[in-house]
């Protein structure tokens, strides 16, 4: 079954470390690669998304991420974090022949000021 | 010019109750969704329909039971409400839009509907 791991359940770090957080997924076939963003009481946002071409993805805010297919991963990363990144982050993905996305348990991040 | 919206915002009710939440997407998309948030911050997808036909059915209690009068509408009717049923509910939507069969499943969410079962 195909399945989507986000290795960091909780992370926490100072304003203006950097960050990466990792997910990895299983699944040979074509695949669709999404961020979502879910800050403190609110509802998901799309952070950002690899389709196909340059796998090194830039999002909203200053994050970005790499999709490197031989080790099915697509980290999270930004060079420098901001209080205001405290969020609940999920990786999501869909292969070509689903319906469905397919979600990591998230990683909840914390920045302390 | 909320994309999807989902009301009730907050919704708390007594054990045994019937409830129903409403979703309305204003995107133009042809799929929608269904999922419930746990304590936890799980993600769990319940059903999602498209162009108003159900096309994902996990395993939920027959106590739910999704409708979707046209394709911009898909409400949750929930009976004989437990307390288990306690969670935020999230309302998506998606174009299905198959460039050579392939759907790329952008998810647009609502801002959700606590829902607390005393």
């Amino acid at each position: 079954a195909q399945s989507v791991s986000q290795h960091n359940h909780h992370v926490i770090l100072s304003e203006a470390a950097s960050l990466e957080l990792g997910c990895n997924y299983s699944y040979g076939g074509t695949v669709n690669l999404f961020w979502y963003v879910q800050y403190p009481g609110q509802h998901l946002q799309l952070l950002l998304k690899y389709f196909s071409g340059d796998p090194l993805v830039k999002g909203i805010k200053g994050f970005e991420a790499e999709f490197i297919k031989s080790k099915f991963s697509f980290n999270l990363r930004k060079p420098s974090v901001q209080w205001s990144d405290t969020a609940e982050y999920f990786c999501a993905v869909n292969a070509w022949s689903n319906y469905q996305l397919i979600w990591g348990a998230g990683t909840k991040l914390i920045i302390k000021p | 010019d909320t994309a999807v919206s989902q009301t009730p915002k907050y919704l708390v009710t007594q054990m045994g109750n019937d409830k129903s939440i409403k979703c309305e997407q204003n995107l133009g998309h042809d799929t929608m969704y269904w999922y419930k948030q746990d304590s936890k911050k799980f993600l769990k997808i319940m059903f999602s329909y498209n162009n108003k036909e159900l096309i994902i059915n996990e395993t939920v209690p027959n106590r739910f039971s999704p409708k979707s009068p046209d394709k911009a509408h898909l409400n949750l009717h929930i009976n004989s409400l437990e307390l288990g049923d306690s969670a935020v509910y999230f309302c998506a939507s998606s174009q299905d839009s198959e460039r050579t069969g392939v759907s790329y499943n952008e998810q647009f969410f609502g801002p959700g509907t606590r829902l607390t079962v005393l």
